[in-house]
């Protein structure tokens, strides 16, 4: 199992720029995230999915999009980037089992915006 | 809204020394409780949680106790390394969506040998 895996690596945009930061997990698990980490701030929640065709906000969603259209893709959509924007992006997925609820991450995209 | 407040920000400990990290959340509806550790340049990955109808539990070295009634957990990790340096977070949900962790804001973990 390759786990969750993120695309592209490093991204660097000019403000205004649109762009999707891809996510996809292969353990077909419900739950999928994504979070953003800043220096001090911790990981911040942006979007999250309970499952194919259901998302809700989470504590930082505003300049970001999400969608699920399949259980194993969730794709973060940046509509019109901003310098606030530069940031460290992480994707997450976990099951709504009961014997692990462990969110296992992928190892994140690296963003700037100038 | 949910919140997780995490102290210190940074903690340096002598090799062999024991540290502790607090967390304390708002949420009273949270019953899942993981702690994460992030090495420089790598993704979080988990080292220990606690589910809310326990009140502590162990890992060789580490351990994490759970106060309900005061929303408070911490993570203990006694006979400190120098691989234990490392930037820990605490996080809080509901088992029924762990998709919605709410994380603490972290802490440096110096260990000098």
């Amino acid at each position: 199992n390759a786990g969750v895996t993120q695309t592209p690596k490093f991204q660097v945009l000019k403000t205004g720029q649109s762009m999707t930061l891809q996510c996809a997990q292969d353990m077909n698990h419900e739950y999928m995230s994504w979070y953003r980490q800043d220096p001090g701030m911790g990981l911040r929640l942006i979007h999250y999915s309970v499952g194919a065709g259901i998302t809700d906000q989470g504590e930082v969603p505003n300049g970001y999009n999400v969608s699920r259209s399949t259980t194993e893709d969730f794709p973060l959509r940046l509509l019109s980037a901003a310098p606030s924007q530069t940031s460290v992006y992480f994707c997450a997925s976990s099951s709504s089992g009961t014997v692990s609820y462990e969110q296992y991450f992928g190892p994140g995209t690296r963003l700037t915006v100038t | 809204g949910e919140n997780v407040e995490q102290h210190p920000s940074t903690l340096s400990v002598q090799e062999g020394d024991s540290a502790v990290i607090k967390c304390t959340y708002s949420d009273s509806a949270s019953n899942y409780f993981p702690w994460y550790k992030q090495e420089l340049g790598k993704r979080p990955q988990l080292i220990i949680d606690i589910r809310s109808n326990v009140g502590e539990k162990k890992d060789q070295r580490i351990a994490v106790t759970l106060n309900k009634t005061a929303k408070h957990f911490s993570l203990h990790i006694t006979e400190t390394q120098p691989e234990d340096s490392a930037v820990y977070f605490c996080a809080a949900t509901r088992r029924s969506n762990t998709g919605k962790l709410i994380f603490g804001q972290g802490t440096t973990l110096q260990v000098k040998p």
